[in-house]
Formats: structure tokens, C-alpha cells, sequence
């Protein structure tokens, strides 16, 4: 498809358990970033991939999330051990690279941790 | 202190109307991007303009125009000839360029604009 892709559009876990999350970004879009987005509040940024490489991870909460992008393509977020306040819209970007180049996002997967 | 600072949570306009969004925002960096996306309920960000911080003049895309005081570290994004479907939310974010590479964007909590009759 032409947009940044993200599955599943909704997953539902019980607590505890792991999840991945899915972002198919444009195809040659070095850029890939990955943002939370809680109800109410605006997109904050997890991690960011240049090519194969997590070049910011700063805004990763704890060791519970990680993400990877090994083919410098697609990625995964992974949530380990899952909470209640881990639920949100999980949304992709991907660019071009460089500054000034818009970032496409995804539709996002809405994760709820029951 | 907040980066980026909506203050309306949620605005009414008439169609046809223009209507203005306030955006502050706080950085010490000198060099930095402002952005404007639209989130309408299906949930994907819309891009709708940029500004750098460099720019001489403020930035137009169409109906949108973004007021760009840096004095006042202002980024208002105002919306002309409002349409029904500009109803959605409205998020101002920031790049700031001292943290390295990429677009990484810190988000405000948005501007839920309803466009009526």
C-alpha cells in the first residue's frame, strides 16, 4: 500500500502478557519513529530508527518495551509483561530522513490491557 | 515546563468562518520545526504545515496559514473558509534540532475544533 501500515488496528491482551506491535512503513522511508498516544493526549514519543539502528529510545518507559527494525523496513514494538496503563493508541511514523521532511503516520493499534 | 501548550480544549466555529488555534511553545533550542496535524475520530495524524524557525515568513498551505511570532514563541495555526469536515482534533508539536537526527516531535494535547452550521 502506499500509507504506513500498522497491525492488528486493535489488540486486546490480558495483563501479564506479551504483545507485539507491527508499523510497515512507506517503502524507502529511512525514518521510523514510534509514538504513544494516551486517551486525550497528544502522540509522545517512544523510539526512533534510522535505517536498522534505534538512533533516540529515549522516550521507551522502562525495559518492558523494545523495539526493533532489523531489515531497516518494518518494525516491532514489543511489550513485555503487560499493564493496565501500558493501554493506548500505539502510532508509527515513518519520513524520508532529514529534518524538514513530513512525517506519514499510521492509523495506529489501539492496545487494551485487560 | 510544558514544550508545547494548547490552551483551548475545544473550539466551535461556523462554517464558512475562519478560526485561529493558539499554540506556545518553550525551548532554549535556536533552531527548531513547528508543526500543525489534524486527527480527525478514525485516528491518523494529518499532516497540515511547517514552519521553521528560520523562515522569514509564516508558512501557507491553502486554507491554512501559520502565525509565527517568535518573539512570543507563538505558532497559531488559523483555518479559512471553515468546512464541515475540518471538524477533528488539532495537535501543534515541536522538533527541536539539538536532539539529533530525524523529526522526533514532542505534541501538545490538542485543540478539539467542531465546525457548525
Amino acid at each position: 500500500g502506499a500509507g504506513v501500515s500498522q497491525t492488528p488496528s486493535n489488540k486486546v491482551t490480558e495483563k501479564g502478557k506479551y504483545v507485539e506491535l507491527r508499523c510497515d512503513p512507506i517503502s524507502g522511508h529511512t525514518a521510523l519513529y514510534w509514538y504513544r498516544q494516551s486517551l486525550g493526549q497528544g502522540p509522545e514519543f517512544l523510539i526512533y530508527f534510522q535505517g536498522t539502528g534505534a538512533a533516540d529510545d529515549s522516550g521507551l518507559p522502562n525495559d518492558r518495551f523494545f523495539a526493533v527494525r532489523p531489515e531497516g523496513s518494518v518494525s516491532t514494538l514489543k511489550i513485555q509483561r503487560t499493564e493496565r496503563g501500558d493501554s493506548a493508541v500505539y502510532l508509527c511514523a515513518s519520513s524520508a530522513g532529514g529534518k524538514n521532511t513530513e512525517a506519514f503516520f499510521g492509523q495506529g493499534t489501539r492496545l487494551t490491557v485487560v | 515546563a510544558q514544550k508545547i501548550t494548547q490552551t483551548q480544549p475545544g473550539m466551535f466555529v461556523q462554517e464558512k468562518e475562519a478560526v485561529t488555534l493558539d499554540c506556545t511553545y518553550d525551548t532554549s533550542d535556536p533552531s527548531y520545526g513547528l508543526f500543525w496535524y489534524k486527527q480527525p475520530s478514525s485516528g491518523e495524524m494529518i499532516f497540515l504545515i511547517y514552519q521553521g524557525s528560520y523562515d522569514q515568513q509564516n508558512a501557507t498551505e491553502g486554507r491554512y496559514s501559520l502565525n509565527f511570532q517568535k518573539a512570543r514563541k507563538s505558532a497559531n495555526l488559523v483555518i479559512s473558509a471553515s468546512q464541515l469536515g475540518d471538524s477533528a482534533m488539532y495537535f501543534c508539536a515541536m522538533r527541536e534540532d539539538h536532539t539529533g537526527g530525524g523529526n522526533k516531535l514532542t505534541f501538545g494535547t490538542g485543540t478539539q475544533l467542531k465546525v457548525e452550521l
